[in-house]
């Protein structure tokens, strides 16, 4: 158990909906990041939080945001949904960000999400 | 542009037998570097790391990686494999430096164990 925790663990939902997905990091974790993992892109870097801030994107779309709350939990929020989106989102956290030891990523189990 | 290559989509080894997986970098700083694996249904853990210092780290579950700069490769290795290794196993290196933190991941080498 990494210590971070993503809920759902599972969601279907139908094209056009919208849909958020909720990261509570390790106890002591500042960042927060967000990757997507599909059959046919791997996995690739969505976004990162810091301390509430936003640090760096990725290849997120645009009908994707997110966010992280001043206690440090953080929500991914997918709209206009797609039958592209649907893949595993993983939430990992680590203490600081900037290299070194501390900024070790720890993974969440990762939510599901299926769009029909 | 930074990218991390996973030759080898899929390996099957015999239980006892040794297994490395092949991990290949691009980027133009120093890196830092992970393996993680990922049972089925499962997210991801983390395998060991490297950052600076010795070369040849060493992990959990009796695996360990050498980071060879010349070649740029950063090879998983284990001496003698369990049935329990099953698993896909993911590369990737960390992209830091200014606000920047992110990992980007090899696509993976799926590791299949006979008995």
């Amino acid at each position: 158990d990494s210590g971070v925790t993503q809920t759902p663990k599972h969601l279907i939902t139908a094209t056009g909906q919208r849909v958020t997905l909720r990261c509570s990091p390790r106890s002591g974790d500042l960042s927060v990041y967000w990757y997507q993992q599909s059959l046919d892109q791997g996995l690739q870097f969505l976004i990162h939080y810091y301390n509430g801030e936003e640090r760096a994107k990725g290849n997120i779309l645009e009908r994707f945001s997110a966010q992280q709350f001043p206690d440090l939990h953080s929500e991914l929020n997918l709209s206009s949904l797609e039958l592209g989106d649907s893949a595993l989102y993983f939430c990992a956290s680590s203490v600081r960000s900037g290299g070194g030891d501390t900024d070790t990523q720890y993974f969440g189990p990762g939510t599901r999400l299926t769009v029909l | 542009a930074q990218s991390v290559t996973q030759p080898d989509i899929h390996i099957t080894v015999s239980e006892g037998a040794s297994l490395e997986l092949r991990c290949n970098y691009s980027y133009g700083a120093t890196p830092y570097l992970f393996w993680y694996v990922q049972s089925p249904g499962q997210g991801l853990q983390l395998l060991l790391k490297y950052f600076s210092g010795d070369t040849l780290v060493q992990g959990i579950k009796g695996f360990e990686a050498e980071f060879k700069r010349s070649q740029s490769s950063f090879n998983l290795r284990k001496p003698s494999v369990h049935w329990s290794d099953a698993a896909e196993y993911f590369c990737a290196v960390g992209l830091y430096g200014g606000s920047q933190g992110n990992l980007i991941f090899g696509k993976g080498t799926k590791l299949s164990v006979k008995p």
